[in-house]
């Protein structure tokens, strides 16, 4: 069964452009997490989806967004690109939501902002 | 102080030796994972817990609520299981939101 696919796997943009990343789940899954790493934070939460719907968010700025589809891939859109936004992001997909046993993870995007 | 510590931050070992990483956490969780990552960035799940032991392979996690400590028992260490592992929780006011550890750098040498 294939795994969470990322896309695309390595990005380098301008600062002040903006950046769309995208996850398709393993198939079955509802839900779809995003997470940043940096190496001074660590992995930080983004923001999950659930049916369409932003479940939760994380304590970032309204530069970073996203969405789902009716299929269940999401997408993740960052405006006015920072320096400091240069990041592993990283999506997990799961089963159903709350109580769902565990998570997938993607390979990744590496954002690089010059 | 963060809400889930990890310790030690870097564990250098010997090929064979049983390697032990720890992860304190000061929230209530309704789970606990154990992630394992390699250089290049993919995550890998390895376990998820509520309570007790698991164990799969050479790998064993164990929870203790009650503390609110869990740990990561890697016995027989091989080169392969170079990696960075991460601790992570589901707290219980946040659905599927994951709080992380800042990780343990694993180096297993032949």
């Amino acid at each position: 069964k294939a795994g969470v696919t990322q896309t695309p796997r390595y990005l380098i943009k301008t600062r002040g452009q903006q950046v769309t990343l995208s996850c398709s789940p393993i198939s079955g899954h509802r839900s779809v997490s995003w997470y940043q790493q940096t190496p001074g934070q660590g992995l930080q939460f983004l923001f999950e989806y659930f049916s369409e719907t932003q479940r939760n968010k994380g304590n970032f700025p309204g530069r970073f967004s996203g969405r789902q589809f009716s299929n269940s891939r999401s997408e993740m859109n960052v405006s006015t690109l920072e320096l400091g936004d240069s990041a592993l992001y990283l999506c997990a997909s799961s089963l159903a939501g709350r109580g769902s046993p565990g998570y997938t993870f993607g390979s990744g995007t590496r954002l690089t902002v010059v | 102080k963060n809400e889930v510590e990890q310790s030690p931050q870097n564990l250098t070992a010997q090929e064979g030796e049983f390697i032990t990483i720890n992860c304190s956490y000061s929230v209530g969780i309704s789970a606990l994972h154990w992630l394992q990552q390699h250089p290049g960035g993919g995550i890998v799940s390895l376990f998820m817990l509520s309570s007790g032991k698991k164990k799969h392979g050479r790998l064993i996690a164990t929870i203790n609520i009650q503390e609110k400590h869990s740990s990561l028992h890697i016995t027989a260490s091989h080169p392969r299981d170079s990696a960075v592992y991460i601790c992570a929780v589901r707290q219980e006011t946040s659905g599927s939101r994951l709080t992380f550890g800042e990780g343990t750098q694993l180096t297993v040498n032949p």
